[in-house]
Protein backbone atom coordinates (compact mmCIF):
# COMPACT_ATOMS: atom_id res chain seq x y z
CA UNK A 1 0.00 0.00 0.00
CA UNK A 2 1.84 2.87 -1.14
CA UNK A 3 -0.37 5.55 -0.17
CA UNK A 4 -0.30 9.06 -1.99
CA UNK A 5 2.41 8.88 -4.98
CA UNK A 6 3.67 11.74 -7.02
CA UNK A 7 5.85 12.11 -10.18
CA UNK A 8 8.29 14.25 -10.93
CA UNK A 9 10.00 14.46 -7.61
CA UNK A 10 12.02 17.59 -8.87
CA UNK A 11 11.69 19.62 -11.87
CA UNK A 12 12.87 23.03 -13.10
CA UNK A 13 11.35 24.55 -15.98
CA UNK A 14 12.15 27.33 -18.21
CA UNK A 15 9.30 30.17 -18.31
CA UNK A 16 6.58 29.64 -20.96
CA UNK A 17 6.90 25.57 -20.76
CA UNK A 18 4.52 23.21 -19.70
CA UNK A 19 4.46 20.48 -17.67
CA UNK A 20 1.84 17.80 -16.01
CA UNK A 21 2.27 16.89 -12.18
CA UNK A 22 1.20 13.29 -11.74
CA UNK A 23 -0.70 11.86 -8.41
CA UNK A 24 -2.21 8.79 -7.54
CA UNK A 25 -3.47 7.25 -4.64
CA UNK A 26 -4.18 3.34 -4.08
CA UNK A 27 -6.36 3.54 -1.16
CA UNK A 28 -9.67 3.88 -2.94
CA UNK A 29 -10.09 7.53 -1.60
CA UNK A 30 -13.11 9.74 -3.16
CA UNK A 31 -11.66 13.13 -3.08
CA UNK A 32 -8.39 14.24 -4.13
CA UNK A 33 -6.66 17.89 -3.32
CA UNK A 34 -3.18 19.59 -5.00
CA UNK A 35 -2.15 22.48 -2.51
CA UNK A 36 0.99 24.45 -3.26
CA UNK A 37 3.56 25.29 -0.19
CA UNK A 38 5.85 28.34 -0.14
CA UNK A 39 7.86 29.94 2.61
CA UNK A 40 6.33 31.62 5.33
CA UNK A 41 3.05 30.48 3.93
CA UNK A 42 0.43 27.77 5.01
CA UNK A 43 -0.29 25.35 2.23
CA UNK A 44 -3.05 26.90 -0.24
CA UNK A 45 -5.57 24.85 -1.85
CA UNK A 46 -5.08 25.24 -5.80
CA UNK A 47 -7.96 22.67 -6.76
CA UNK A 48 -9.74 19.92 -5.69
CA UNK A 49 -11.89 17.08 -6.69
CA UNK A 50 -14.28 15.94 -4.19
CA UNK A 51 -15.24 12.58 -6.33
CA UNK A 52 -14.53 11.21 -9.37
CA UNK A 53 -15.92 13.06 -11.92
CA UNK A 54 -15.77 16.39 -10.46
CA UNK A 55 -13.26 18.98 -9.99
CA UNK A 56 -13.44 23.09 -8.57
CA UNK A 57 -11.49 25.62 -7.83
CA UNK A 58 -9.36 26.43 -4.24
CA UNK A 59 -8.04 29.44 -3.29
CA UNK A 60 -5.45 29.76 -5.83
CA UNK A 61 -6.50 28.23 -9.31
CA UNK A 62 -5.49 30.50 -11.67
CA UNK A 63 -2.24 29.83 -14.15
CA UNK A 64 -3.67 25.49 -13.17
CA UNK A 65 -5.86 22.92 -14.93
CA UNK A 66 -6.84 19.52 -12.86
CA UNK A 67 -8.07 16.17 -14.23
CA UNK A 68 -9.37 13.65 -12.18
CA UNK A 69 -8.42 11.24 -14.76
CA UNK A 70 -10.35 8.50 -12.71
CA UNK A 71 -10.64 7.00 -9.01
CA UNK A 72 -7.23 6.94 -8.61
CA UNK A 73 -5.52 9.91 -10.51
CA UNK A 74 -5.48 13.31 -10.35
CA UNK A 75 -3.19 15.28 -12.00
CA UNK A 76 -2.32 19.30 -12.25
CA UNK A 77 -1.11 21.25 -15.15
CA UNK A 78 0.54 24.18 -15.51
CA UNK A 79 0.22 25.57 -19.46
CA UNK A 80 2.53 28.29 -19.42
CA UNK A 81 4.86 28.06 -16.20
CA UNK A 82 6.05 31.40 -14.72
CA UNK A 83 8.28 31.82 -11.65
CA UNK A 84 5.76 32.75 -9.22
CA UNK A 85 4.62 29.20 -9.72
CA UNK A 86 7.88 28.09 -7.87
CA UNK A 87 6.75 26.37 -5.05
CA UNK A 88 6.60 22.81 -3.72
CA UNK A 89 3.43 21.02 -4.57
CA UNK A 90 1.82 18.45 -2.23
CA UNK A 91 -1.34 16.29 -3.82
CA UNK A 92 -3.30 14.41 -0.87
CA UNK A 93 -6.38 12.38 -0.82
CA UNK A 94 -9.50 11.79 1.45
CA UNK A 95 -11.65 8.98 1.85
CA UNK A 96 -14.53 11.36 3.06
CA UNK A 97 -14.25 14.81 1.77
CA UNK A 98 -11.93 17.50 3.66
CA UNK A 99 -11.36 14.48 6.01
CA UNK A 100 -8.12 13.06 7.53
CA UNK A 101 -6.22 14.00 3.94
CA UNK A 102 -3.43 11.91 3.31
CA UNK A 103 -0.33 13.80 1.55
CA UNK A 104 2.37 12.56 -0.85
CA UNK A 105 6.14 13.19 -0.07
CA UNK A 106 5.87 16.32 -2.67
CA UNK A 107 6.73 17.88 -6.21
CA UNK A 108 9.67 20.33 -5.65
CA UNK A 109 9.20 23.38 -8.69
CA UNK A 110 11.67 25.97 -9.59
CA UNK A 111 10.52 28.14 -12.73
CA UNK A 112 13.73 30.30 -14.06
CA UNK B 1 1.25 29.84 19.06
CA UNK B 2 0.96 30.48 14.89
CA UNK B 3 1.28 33.70 12.35
CA UNK B 4 2.32 34.68 9.40
CA UNK B 5 5.37 35.65 8.01
CA UNK B 6 8.68 34.63 7.02
CA UNK B 7 9.77 32.94 10.44
CA UNK B 8 7.70 30.20 12.07
CA UNK B 9 7.45 30.57 15.57
CA UNK B 10 9.92 27.93 17.37
CA UNK B 11 9.11 25.41 20.76
CA UNK B 12 11.83 23.74 22.11
CA UNK B 13 11.24 21.09 25.13
CA UNK B 14 13.42 18.60 26.49
CA UNK B 15 12.74 15.02 25.97
CA UNK B 16 9.80 13.46 28.25
CA UNK B 17 8.25 16.86 28.80
CA UNK B 18 4.86 17.87 27.59
CA UNK B 19 4.62 20.17 24.86
CA UNK B 20 1.88 22.49 23.99
CA UNK B 21 1.22 23.82 20.66
CA UNK B 22 -0.85 26.98 20.14
CA UNK B 23 -3.00 28.18 16.97
CA UNK B 24 -5.51 31.24 16.24
CA UNK B 25 -7.69 30.88 14.12
CA UNK B 26 -10.26 34.08 12.74
CA UNK B 27 -13.02 32.28 11.33
CA UNK B 28 -15.89 32.04 13.58
CA UNK B 29 -17.78 30.08 11.05
CA UNK B 30 -15.12 27.18 10.72
CA UNK B 31 -16.58 24.31 11.85
CA UNK B 32 -14.02 21.27 11.48
CA UNK B 33 -10.46 21.80 12.61
CA UNK B 34 -7.10 19.47 11.77
CA UNK B 35 -3.84 19.59 13.59
CA UNK B 36 -0.24 18.07 10.72
CA UNK B 37 2.82 17.36 11.42
CA UNK B 38 5.23 17.79 8.35
CA UNK B 39 9.03 16.42 8.85
CA UNK B 40 11.74 17.90 7.04
CA UNK B 41 11.50 17.11 3.20
CA UNK B 42 8.15 15.22 3.60
CA UNK B 43 4.16 15.74 3.14
CA UNK B 44 1.96 16.75 6.18
CA UNK B 45 0.97 13.99 8.57
CA UNK B 46 -2.40 13.49 9.63
CA UNK B 47 -2.42 14.02 13.48
CA UNK B 48 -5.70 14.43 14.95
CA UNK B 49 -9.15 16.41 14.36
CA UNK B 50 -11.72 18.27 15.74
CA UNK B 51 -15.13 19.22 14.96
CA UNK B 52 -16.64 22.57 16.64
CA UNK B 53 -19.36 20.78 18.54
CA UNK B 54 -16.43 19.64 20.81
CA UNK B 55 -13.93 21.09 23.19
CA UNK B 56 -11.72 18.51 23.66
CA UNK B 57 -10.46 15.31 21.89
CA UNK B 58 -7.62 12.46 22.34
CA UNK B 59 -5.76 10.59 20.50
CA UNK B 60 -2.29 8.49 21.12
CA UNK B 61 0.13 10.99 23.26
CA UNK B 62 -2.39 14.05 21.64
CA UNK B 63 -4.64 16.14 23.09
CA UNK B 64 -6.50 19.00 20.95
CA UNK B 65 -8.42 21.34 22.97
CA UNK B 66 -11.04 24.04 21.01
CA UNK B 67 -11.95 27.10 22.78
CA UNK B 68 -14.20 28.81 20.47
CA UNK B 69 -14.96 31.77 22.35
CA UNK B 70 -11.06 32.89 21.88
CA UNK B 71 -10.97 30.93 18.49
CA UNK B 72 -7.93 29.04 19.83
CA UNK B 73 -6.83 25.45 19.14
CA UNK B 74 -3.98 23.58 20.84
CA UNK B 75 -2.27 20.33 20.65
CA UNK B 76 -0.73 19.28 23.31
CA UNK B 77 1.78 16.19 22.94
CA UNK B 78 2.56 14.02 25.93
CA UNK B 79 5.55 12.67 26.80
CA UNK B 80 7.48 14.36 24.01
CA UNK B 81 9.80 12.53 21.64
CA UNK B 82 12.90 13.23 19.58
CA UNK B 83 10.41 11.40 17.08
CA UNK B 84 8.04 14.53 17.53
CA UNK B 85 10.78 17.29 16.15
CA UNK B 86 8.89 18.56 13.22
CA UNK B 87 6.58 21.42 12.00
CA UNK B 88 3.01 21.87 13.38
CA UNK B 89 0.39 23.67 11.69
CA UNK B 90 -3.95 23.55 11.92
CA UNK B 91 -6.43 23.79 9.58
CA UNK B 92 -9.69 25.48 9.71
CA UNK B 93 -12.00 24.09 7.23
CA UNK B 94 -15.56 26.53 7.60
CA UNK B 95 -18.88 25.20 6.18
CA UNK B 96 -18.32 27.53 2.77
CA UNK B 97 -15.52 24.61 1.64
CA UNK B 98 -12.46 26.81 2.44
CA UNK B 99 -9.23 25.53 3.98
CA UNK B 100 -6.69 27.50 5.64
CA UNK B 101 -3.87 26.34 6.86
CA UNK B 102 -1.63 27.96 9.33
CA UNK B 103 2.49 28.71 8.53
CA UNK B 104 3.13 26.58 11.34
CA UNK B 105 5.13 26.12 15.18
CA UNK B 106 8.82 24.13 14.71
CA UNK B 107 9.10 21.49 17.23
CA UNK B 108 12.33 20.98 18.46
CA UNK B 109 12.77 18.18 21.10
CA UNK B 110 16.29 18.25 23.07
CA UNK B 111 17.29 14.90 24.13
Amino acid sequence: NAGVTQTPKFQVLKTGQSMTLQCAQDMNHNSMYWYRQDPGMGLRLIYYSASEGTTDKGEVPNGYNVSRLNKREFSLRLESAAPSQTSVYFCASSEVWEENQYFGPGTRLLVL
Amino acid sequence: GESVGLHLPTLSVQEGDNSIINCAYSNSASDYFIWYKQESGKGPQFIIDIRSNMDKRQGQRVTVLLNKTVKHLSLQIAATQPGDSAVYFCAEINTGNQFYFGTGTSLTVIP
